[in-house]
């Protein structure tokens, strides 16, 4: 099993719908849960990050984590034609001075006009 | 947040030589990090930059063919060495600010590299 797993993927929704990203993780004493959004020829940009259980909301965006099932979720409201890029769940599988970022290898999203 | 100016942002160098990657942060960060990103793939960590002691590579990359430097807590350098084609990527540097071990990377703009 990965470490970060994206599986679903590409996804296409309408422009005005719920577009609903998922990760699953496999470090169950993971601690750090990361959202980036990237544009082709772009570089990561972080757009949500989460540390507890429960919803995190921001603007349009929504990160939901599960510990206890191990998986982590964006939710993108009202999508908009300018959220298409590829999404990237990152995650700190362990705390500590040399945590690193591990990412999944990401979904792509297309809203359609 | 940090911002990360990675230079150059592009490249086309011929097999065999050698390329060097700077990596300048405006702000002192704690740990920065160098990944490599294939064409349609997700994000690799070569290694850990450590600030004046030897980098921590991760499995499949060692020291001979990216050696890295970070002199001080605001730049660091990634060179790829004698290079074939399978190095053709995407480089990116990233920073860790000061605070908790639990906070987010930020990236530079990356550096695409195209080997011939």
């Amino acid at each position: 099993q990965k470490e970060v797993e994206q599986n679903s993927g590409p996804l296409s929704v309408p422009e005005g719908a719920i577009a609903s990203l998922n990760c699953t993780y496999s470090d169950r004493g993971s601690q750090s849960f990361f959202w980036y959004r990237q544009y082709s020829g772009k570089s990561p940009e972080l757009i949500m990050f989460i540390y507890s259980n429960g919803d995190k909301e921001d603007g349009r965006f929504t990160a939901q984590l599960n510990k206890a099932s191990q998986y982590v979720s964006l939710l993108i409201r009202d999508s908009q034609p300018s959220d298409s890029a590829t999404y990237l769940c990152a995650v700190i599988l362990r705390t500590g001075a040399n945590s690193k970022l591990t990412f999944g290898k990401g979904i792509t999203l297309s809203v359609r006009p | 947040s940090a911002v990360i100016s990675q230079k150059p942002s592009r490249d086309i160098c011929q097999r065999g030589t050698s390329l060097t990657i700077q990596c300048q942060v405006d702000s002192q960060v704690t740990m920065m990090f160098w990944y490599r990103q294939q064409p349609g793939q997700s994000l690799t960590l070569i290694a850990t930059a450590n600030q004046g002691s030897e980098a921590t590579y991760e499995s499949g990359f060692v020291i001979d063919k990216f050696p890295i430097s970070r002199p001080n807590l605001t730049f660091s350098t990634l060179t790829v060495s004698n290079m074939s084609p399978e190095d053709s990527s995407i480089y990116l540097c990233s920073g860790k600010p000061p605070g908790t071990a639990n906070t987010e990377a930020f990236f530079g703009q990356g550096t695409r590299l195209t080997v011939v």
